[in-house]
């Protein structure tokens, strides 16, 4: 069974921090990596996709993929209030058809 | 553009009866996913439509449960006999293509079974 794990937290961080968000995954070769923000009773929203080793930057996210660790990791620079959500990891897989796995997700606290 | 739509945005049913929830996508995309969300859980995955053929049907939780596509657009998910257990946020998503494609999400739909 394909696995997707993160720290169900709450992570707890003072407004102006950086939150530091974790996941990783069981599937060796896997090659696509999302993360999603969801905020209480809402939608997942897309925040980045990564699909090559190192960091990618877009605005204040950084997703960086290490593929021989087997982990993705969100950082989130200058955290504020507006960030406090639950921020959910999804991998492909390689199980023959095209679907993402979902980690169950971090909730985020930015104290103000 | 217009994003994912979801219809109904609330449904409650009494156990028993059956259910039709409806999904519209981003127009031009070519997949669409089904998920679960039960209150506090992580996101399930039941069914994925690459055009109007679904290559993958695993995760739908019973054969009370289906769900079909039609002219590659419009996605209805069916489930009959509804049962209590049914009661969870119906998520659908779409993406341009299936695979490594970033999938973009609806409103979903909020069943309550009494």
């Amino acid at each position: 069974q394909k696995e997707v794990e993160q720290n169900s937290g709450p992570l707890s961080v003072p407004e102006g921090a950086i939150a530091s968000l974790n996941c990783t995954y069981s599937d060796r070769v896997s090659q696509s990596f999302f993360w999603y923000r969801q905020y209480s009773g809402k939608s997942p929203e897309l925040i980045m996709s990564i699909y090559s080793n190192g960091d990618k930057e877009d605005g204040r996210f950084t997703a960086q993929l290490n593929k021989a660790s087997q982990y993705v990791s969100l950082l989130i620079r200058d955290s504020q209030p507006s960030d406090s959500a639950t921020y959910l990891c999804a991998v492909d897989t390689t199980s023959g058809t095209y679907k993402y796995i979902f980690g169950t997700g971090t909730r985020l606290k930015v104290l103000a | 553009g217009a994003g994912v739509s979801q219809s109904p945005s609330n449904k409650v049913t009494e156990k028993g009866k059956d259910v039709e929830l409806r999904c519209d996508p981003i127009s031009g995309h070519t997949a669409l996913y089904w998920y679960r969300q039960s209150l506090g859980q992580g996101l399930e995955f039941l069914i994925y439509f690459q055009g109007n053929s679904a290559p993958d049907k695993s995760g739908l939780p019973s054969d009370r449960f289906s769900a079909e596509r039609t002219g590659g657009s419009v996605s209805t998910l069916t489930i009959q006999r509804t049962q209590q257990e049914d009661s969870a946020v119906y998520l659908c998503a779409s993406s341009e293509l299936a695979g490594a494609d970033e999938q973009y999400f609806g409103p979903g739909t909020r069943l309550t079974v009494t």
